[in-house]
């Protein structure tokens, strides 16, 4: 059973641009969200994901968005890109209380 | 605001004996809480949990304990060992299954052989 998936592994971006991260979920799993981890920080919660709307949000501004798709894998989306955007980008899915995580995209924008 | 909090940012231990990991928590309205451990280029593993309703989980080598009233919790791992060397993030839930987590900055432990 393959667990949370997520692509590409690291990405190098210039500011101004635009990226999609790409995320599937374990097995059986049908809920689907994003937090970015910054350096020496914790994970924060970016959106929420489940039956293809946007179910919470956390506080990040609208240049972040998302999709999910009908098989519950789901893109995050960043545009205008910002320096302050470089961090790691982690998918999580759930079917209940506990959240299981990919192993992130790490993303550099310079 | 950093509704959860942990204090000491890294822990060293020697093989064998217990590890205590501490952290905090403001929101009253948490009634979820998970411990992740994360190595480098890697995503959190979920650990153990515990529910607002317990004071007391146990799984294996790892034991969480809620106290309420004082708004903590802790992780002990008993006996440590040099694999559970990671960064250990503590996690809190409101409003039920699929709720967004809100976590700590993470402590980083160290078990030495």
């Amino acid at each position: 059973d393959a667990g949370v998936t997520q692509s590409p592994t690291h990405l190098i971006k210039t500011r101004g641009q635009q990226v999609t991260l790409r995320c599937s979920p374990k097995s059986g799993h049908d809920t689907v969200s994003w937090y970015q981890q910054a350096l020496g920080q914790g994970p924060q919660f970016i959106f929420q994901y489940y039956e293809e709307e946007e179910r919470q949000r956390g506080n990040f501004p609208d240049r972040f968005s998302g999709h999910q798709f009908p098989n519950y894998s789901s893109e995050l989306n960043v545009n205008a890109l910002l320096l302050g955007d470089s961090a790691l980008y982690l998918c999580a899915s759930s079917w209940g209380y506990e959240q299981y995580f990919g192993p992130g995209t790490r993303l550099t924008v310079t | 605001d950093q509704q959860v909090k942990q204090n000491s940012p890294s822990l060293s231990v020697q093989e064998g004996r217990i590890s205590i990991l501490n952290c905090d928590y403001t929101n009253s309205m948490f009634d979820y809480f998970l411990w992740y451990k994360k190595y480098p280029a890697e995503g959190p593993t979920f650990l153990i949990s515990i529910s607002s309703i317990k004071d007391k989980n146990e799984d294996g080598r790892f034991t969480v304990f809620l106290n309420k009233s004082a708004k903590h919790l802790s992780l002990h791992i008993v006996p440590s060992q040099p694999g559970d060397s990671a960064v250990y993030f503590c996690a809190a839930s409101t409003g039920g299954a699929n709720s967004k987590l809100t976590f700590g900055k993470g402590i980083t432990l160290s078990v030495r052989p």
